[in-house]
């Protein structure tokens, strides 16, 4: 069985200040993991991934992740912040190889206070 | 550009009406997947095909149902919406182990 735990459902920050939204997963085999970010009334869109290689992943709008075997976390980061950024932020998991369920987060709701 | 299309982005339905959202994707990609997502929650797959093979979620109601024609279309059958059944019902594809791609979404209200 694989999961994700996104601590803090609502992350507030002030513009220009740094961004981290937290991620810890369970997974049986080394998993991939993906940052989604998803604006009110729009679907979901891929803001990065983790498969293998390179632990620390950059993604769009000036995100990144680093994958932590030792902590099982992927935490997202943006050094600073601005209000177009406010949103909600999914994170997921799949088993590597084929095709494999994704499995989300609760989403962790971005506020950018100006 | 190569994109997943939800048609209607808003449908009102009523309680016991049936429904059909719809869904396309020029990506050619080979599993299309339902979501259904209720407010400031994670999205809940109903239900995907990979290529033809139909695979429904074990806790997904029988008031759903499912169709996909052809590569390109599926779609999402509402039997008879109760006001629980009130989300955004989300689409998405993907290409084997690659990451989702979605579309914008339905919002279904149920009256």
């Amino acid at each position: 069985a694989q999961s994700v735990t996104q601590l803090g459902s609502h992350v507030s920050v002030s513009e220009g200040a740094l961004v981290l939204l937290r991620c810890n997963y369970s997974s049986s085999v080394p998993p991939y993991l993906f940052w989604y970010v998803q604006y009110p009334n729009q679907g979901l869109q891929l803001l990065l991934k983790y498969t293998t290689g390179a632990t620390l992943v950059k993604g769009i709008n000036g995100f990144e992740a680093e994958f932590k075997k030792s902590e099982t976390s992927f935490h997202l980061t943006k050094p600073s912040a601005h209000m177009s950024d406010a949103a909600e932020y999914f994170c997921a998991v799949r088993r590597p190889g084929g095709y494999q369920k994704v499995t989300f987060g609760t989403g962790t709701k971005l506020q950018v206070i100006p | 550009d190569a994109m997943v299309i939800q048609n209607p982005r808003y449908q009102v339905t009523q309680f016991g009406k049936p429904v059909t959202l719809s869904c396309s994707q020029t990506l050619n990609h080979n599993v299309m997947y339902w979501y259904q997502q209720k407010s400031s929650q994670a999205p809940k797959l109903l239900f995907h095909y990979y290529d033809k093979d139909f695979n429904n979620e074990a806790d997904t109601p029988d008031n759903f149902q499912s169709r996909r024609p052809n590569t390109s279309f599926c779609f999402l059958d509402i039997r008879s919406p109760g006001l629980g059944d009130a989300a955004m019902y989300l689409c998405a594809t993907s290409l084997e182990n690659s990451p989702l791609h979605f579309g914008n979404g339905t919002r279904l209200t149920v009256t």
